[in-house]
């Protein structure tokens, strides 16, 4: 079964600077997409990013950005100049045709 | 675009008693995803439906957790008899093909006494 690991269940940033979070994913298919979904108190789960991985270059949506590895089954999100409003669980995804799942999860705190 | 919406955004039971969770996907979305979350077990996916028929229900953690999609537009989740343990917050999503992003709903936080 594919699994999802996030390790890093808590993380700090100071506000206007960057942070990393990790995941790492197992998988034997080809073909499949990886996703990073923010999740603010409110509980709605809010999809920041996406990367296919049939694409080599590595996806961006303004201030986020994803460093992919295939070879090495990573997929790390890079969150430049962080806001108050960044604040929030975010989870790692797998998706390939037949499976979804998700990382546990890190809980970031952006410090004014 | 109302999103995918769920009902009852909150619901409280007693212990043995029926809870029916409801559903309805984005309009025009062929797949749909039945979560738990909670603290313990973080994300857990239950069961999926694609063009209403279930494909993958290994995550459907016993019998008294039954899942329908009668059409395109509903689906619902039943716990009977809910226990304590069933308390979680239970999210349904929806996606218009099987690579692209789902679709969350608000979810609803259910809590067995």
């Amino acid at each position: 079964a594919q699994t999802v690991t996030q390790s890093q269940p808590e993380m700090s940033v100071q506000e206007a600077e960057t942070v990393t979070l990790s995941c790492t994913y197992d998988t034997s298919e080809s073909d499949y997409y990886l996703f990073w979904y923010k999740q603010p108190p409110s509980r709605q789960m809010i999809l920041v990013i996406r990367q296919e991985a049939y694409k080599q270059q590595n996806a961006t949506e303004n201030r986020f950005s994803v460093n992919f590895q295939k070879a090495a089954k990573s997929f790390s999100l890079k969150i430049s100049d962080s806001q108050l409003g960044d604040a929030a669980m975010y989870f790692c995804a797998y998706r390939s045709e037949y499976d979804m799942r998700f990382g546990a999860g890190t809980r970031l705190t952006v410090k004014p | 675009d109302a999103g995918v919406i769920q009902s009852p955004r909150h619901e409280v039971t007693e212990m043995g008693q029926e809870v029916t969770l409801r559903c309805k996907p984005i309009s025009g979305h062929n797949s749909l995803f039945w979560y738990r979350q909670t603290m313990m077990r973080g994300l857990e996916l239950l069961i999926y439906f694609n063009n209403n028929v279930p494909i993958d229900d290994s995550g459907m953690p016993e019998d008294r957790f039954s899942a329908k999609m009668p059409n395109a537009s509903f689906s619902t989740l039943k716990i009977q008899p809910s226990e304590p343990r069933d308390s979680a917050v239970y999210f349904c999503a929806s996606t218009w093909s099987s690579y692209n992003e789902q679709f969350f709903g608000p979810g609803t936080r259910l809590t067995v006494l």
